[in-house]
């Protein structure tokens, strides 16, 4: 099993902004995703983070507004850039071992004024 | 295109048994996935099946028949506390997991 810890939990924040979102996985996965989730709605996949490639992102999302790091195989950021009104959501990473179920971080709920 | 389909409310009786059901069409299938997730929480792992035939896990069981590309999720003795969103997942041929909508239950006394 993997523990995944992800910060900030919630954020209020300037439209105009950016706010970055970190995940810190107890042990070493090679995948990582990134989820947004609207109230009362599934998982909507925004990217997959690879250690030592750049991120693949879902029709929908760019790069210029999502911009994902994954600088080690424990640890990913995603940022949500120039923000909006629409970016109010909860964002999820997750680690997916290979041969196992995905493990989620506890979300941020972010809210955009 | 891959799509999973999974009703989107459910209601039954605390102490009774309710079957939440997934159909699905992806591209390759690697495991499907049963997740619970209580509102304003994370989504937490259930069940994995990747055989077809019936895996349980104490008060959940969780079907799979690859043929019909379909599961159904059995939540037996049901507690107030099982109020939740279920998602289905599917995993693909690239190892993504596709998911479901969801299913909201709804546990009455």
């Amino acid at each position: 099993s993997a523990v995944i810890s992800q910060k900030p939990s919630r954020d209020i924040c300037q439209r105009g902004t950016s706010l970055t979102i970190q995940c810190q996985v107890d042990s070493q996965v090679t995948m990582m995703f990134w989820y947004r989730q609207q109230p009362g709605q599934s998982l909507t996949l925004i990217a997959t983070a690879n250690q030592g490639s750049e991120a693949t992102y879902e029709s929908g999302f760019v790069i210029d507004k999502f911009p994902i790091s994954r600088p080690n195989l424990t640890f990913s950021t995603l940022t949500v850039s120039n923000m909006s009104p629409e970016d109010s959501s909860i964002y999820l990473c997750s680690a997916q071992p290979r041969d196992t179920e995905a493990f989620f971080g506890q979300g941020t709920r972010l809210t955009v004024v | 295109g891959q799509n999973i389909d999974q009703p989107t409310e459910m209601t039954a009786t605390e102490g009774a048994i309710v079957q939440i059901n997934c159909t699905y069409q992806t591209s390759g299938f690697n495991g499907l996935f049963w997740y619970q997730q209580h509102a304003g929480e994370a989504p937490t792992f259930l069940s994995y099946n990747v055989l077809d035939g019936l895996e349980e896990k104490g008060r959940f069981s969780s079907f799979l028949s690859r043929s019909k590309g379909y599961s159904y999720l059995l939540l037996k003795e049901l507690q107030m506390k099982d109020s939740a969103s279920y998602l289905c997942a599917v995993r693909d041929s690239n190892y993504q997991l596709i998911w479901g909508a969801g299913t909201k239950l709804i546990i009455k006394p």
